[in-house]
Formats: C-alpha cells, sequence, structure tokens
C-alpha cells in the first residue's frame, strides 16, 4: 500500500519568515496530494490540494509544489503569521488517503 | 451550510466494553471514511462506505466496524475496547469515493481505562 514520509516533525520560525514541509510517497498511482492543517481541539481542515497532472499551485501565501518522477511534494508557507502555528499533514491518495506523521509548525511573534 | 458532525465529542469507557460513534456527513455528501489518530500512529484508515457499502478497509482488527444509513449518515462501533484504543476517532465526508476532498468533523475523543 501506499506510505507517505513527512519532515520535518517540528519546525520553528519566526514570524515572517518562510516555512517549508517535505513529503515523499511511494505508490506511483497516486494522483491526488491535499495539505492538511489542524489546530488543537479540531479535526484536520484542508488548506490547498494538487492533483497530478499540476506540478505547482499556488493560494495568497500557500504554495504546493508536486514532483512525480520523484515522488514529492512540498508545502510552501511564506510571510508566517502566528495564526499559522499548528499541525500540517501531507496526504497521498489513489483510492483513499494516506497521511504523513505530521509536522509541528511553530511560528514566533 | 452544516459542516460534518460527530457525536459524541468526549466519552470514556472502560476495557471490554463497546462504543458506538456517530458521524453526520455534509448535505449531499454520499462518501464517510473514518480515520483512528493517535499521538503514535498519526492518522490511520479505518474504512470508507459510499452507497451504504464499504468501498475501502484499513488494516484494523476486526472488533472495528461500520456501517452507512440510507441518509449518509454513518456509525462506527469497536467491540470488546483495549487500552490501545484510547484515541481521536475522525470522520470525513466528501461527495464521491475515491480520491476527492474530505472535509473532516471535529472528531470523537475515545478514552479506554
Amino acid at each position: 500500500g501506499e506510505n507517505v514520509e513527512q519532515h520535518p516533525s517540528t519546525l520553528s520560525v519566526q514570524e515572517g519568515d518562510s516555512a517549508v514541509i517535505k513529503c515523499t510517497y511511494s505508490d506511483s498511482a497516486s494522483n491526488y496530494f491535499p495539505w492538511y492543517k489542524q489546530e488543537l481541539g479540531k479535526g484536520p481542515q484542508l488548506i490547498i490540494d494538487i492533483r497530478s497532472n499540476v506540478g505547482e499551485k499556488k493560494d495568497q501565501r500557500i504554495a504546493v509544489t508536486l514532483n512525480k518522477t520523484a515522488k514529492h511534494f512540498s508545502l510552501h508557507i511564506t510571510e508566517t503569521q502566528p495564526e499559522d502555528s499548528a499541525v500540517y499533514f501531507c496526504a497521498a491518495s489513489s483510492m483513499k488517503l494516506t497521511f504523513g506523521q505530521g509536522t509541528i509548525l511553530t511560528v514566533h511573534p | 451550510k452544516a459542516g460534518v458532525t460527530q457525536t459524541p465529542r468526549y466519552l470514556i469507557k472502560t476495557r471490554g466494553q463497546q462504543v458506538t460513534l456517530s458521524c453526520s456527513p455534509i448535505s449531499g455528501h454520499r462518501s464517510v471514511s473514518w480515520y483512528q489518530q493517535t499521538p503514535g500512529q498519526g492518522l490511520q484508515f479505518l474504512f470508507e462506505y459510499f452507497s451504504e457499502t464499504q468501498r475501502n478497509k484499513g488494516n484494523f482488527p476486526g472488533r472495528f466496524s461500520g456501517r452507512q444509513f440510507s441518509n449518509s449518515r454513518s456509525e462506527m462501533n469497536v467491540s470488546t475496547l483495549e487500552l490501545g484504543d484510547s484515541a481521536l476517532y475522525l470522520c470525513a465526508s466528501s461527495l464521491q469515493s475515491g480520491a476527492n476532498v474530505l472535509t473532516f468533523g471535529a472528531g470523537s475523543r475515545l478514552t479506554v481505562l
């Protein structure tokens, strides 16, 4: 089955800096790659996703890149703000979502 | 538009008991997936239901079961509870089965004593 590796497990940045989280996947059949943000006491919330026919997607301060050949994809957050502090999960899917282990992002004011 | 609703939000059980968790999907969503979230294992896929049929199943023992009703509401049941079943159980709904956008509920926090 699919295996998703996510790095780093924790990431600490200063407000205004950029943050990058990287994931690799194993199943070449995976064609959908979402990113979720989970705040304390809440369920994961979709923040951006990309499908395998696209190499990059951007939504304001958030961007995702996908390299199908290398089987890796990354989340980029620019101009980080304290409210970006949360746990971020990547996932890969062909028929069901398999999640990475999560990255705890802390943005210091 | 109401989101995904999970009940109960918190519950405490003892070993050997059973538990039933409920999930009401977003109106119009026909697929419901269940995930177990623990600090050590992260988000683990349990199963997915679409049009009252189980479409996919994760690697969990038979003590974990689920079902979906004609109105797309879903329940999951865990029998003979073990300490290791303590977790946040998340339900997510989507329009269709397969690789689609999932909208998660807030989860049901189960503690087994």
